[in-house]
């Protein structure tokens, strides 16, 4: 697509559900990476994935968090068992092959909130 | 790893020109990003500077001196749609770390 897409744009979920963001990057960028943005805060950057290589799982704030990119596209991050303080702005971006001179383009995010 | 610092909150007059510094600490130097994003919307690329001086672009420049470890983001001419949280970030290797932004007011 002409830019990178998100769903939903805001997801309302009780604590202890489980909830799935999807991100569809730009066609063609290999580089996929989620951030988190809680308000007020700088981005917190979760997971990376370039092409076919294991994906850098470092940022994940927990094991109740996890990221599949299927196919080398569209990906899915998961939060198990939500609590109140994963309510942020989930942002996710793409990159042609990564960031160091290309920057990222980044979808509109998925705004969740946890009551 | 990265630390970087920019101002939280700036406020400035319609018109006017604002200067939003940013200074950072990296093990290695990949160039330095500036971002705008508008609240309730996704960041936006503005600038990357991977020499030392002076970039220009319309009313937004974007300065580095990577002796000093410092950049500036230069606003001229102050619109109100400028009001806006502007980002440094600079290259983790693959990934970008991000500052935690600093909020422009632009006030008529």
């Amino acid at each position: 697509g002409a830019g990178v897409s998100q769903s939903p744009s805001n997801k309302v979920t009780e604590k202890g559900k489980d909830v799935e963001l999807r991100c569809d990057p730009i066609s063609g960028h290999t580089a996929l990476y989620w951030y988190r943005q809680s308000l007020g805060q700088g981005l917190e950057f979760l997971i990376y994935f370039q092409g076919n290589s294991a994906p850098d799982k470092s940022g994940l704030p927990s094991d109740r968090f996890s990221a599949e990119r299927t196919g080398g596209s569209v990906s899915t991050l998961t939060i198990q068992r939500t609590q109140q303080e994963d309510s942020a702005v989930y942002l996710c971006a793409s990159s042609l092959v990564s960031a160091r001179s290309d920057g990222y383009t980044f979808g509109s995010g998925t705004r969740l909130t946890v009551v | 790893g990265q630390n970087i610092d920019q101002p939280t909150e700036m406020t400035a007059t319609e018109g006017a020109i604002v200067q939003i510094n940013c200074t950072y600490q990296t093990s290695g130097f990949n160039g330095l990003f500036w971002y705008q994003q508008h609240a309730g919307e996704a960041p936006t690329f503005l600038s990357y500077n991977v020499l030392d001086g002076l970039e220009e672009k319309g009313r937004f420049s974007s300065f580095l001196s990577r002796s000093k470890g410092y950049s500036y983001l230069l606003l001229k001419e102050l619109q109100m749609k400028d009001s806006a949280s502007y980002l440094c970030a600079v290259p983790n290797d693959y990934k970008l770390s991000f500052g935690a932004g600093t909020t422009v007011t632009v006030r008529a």
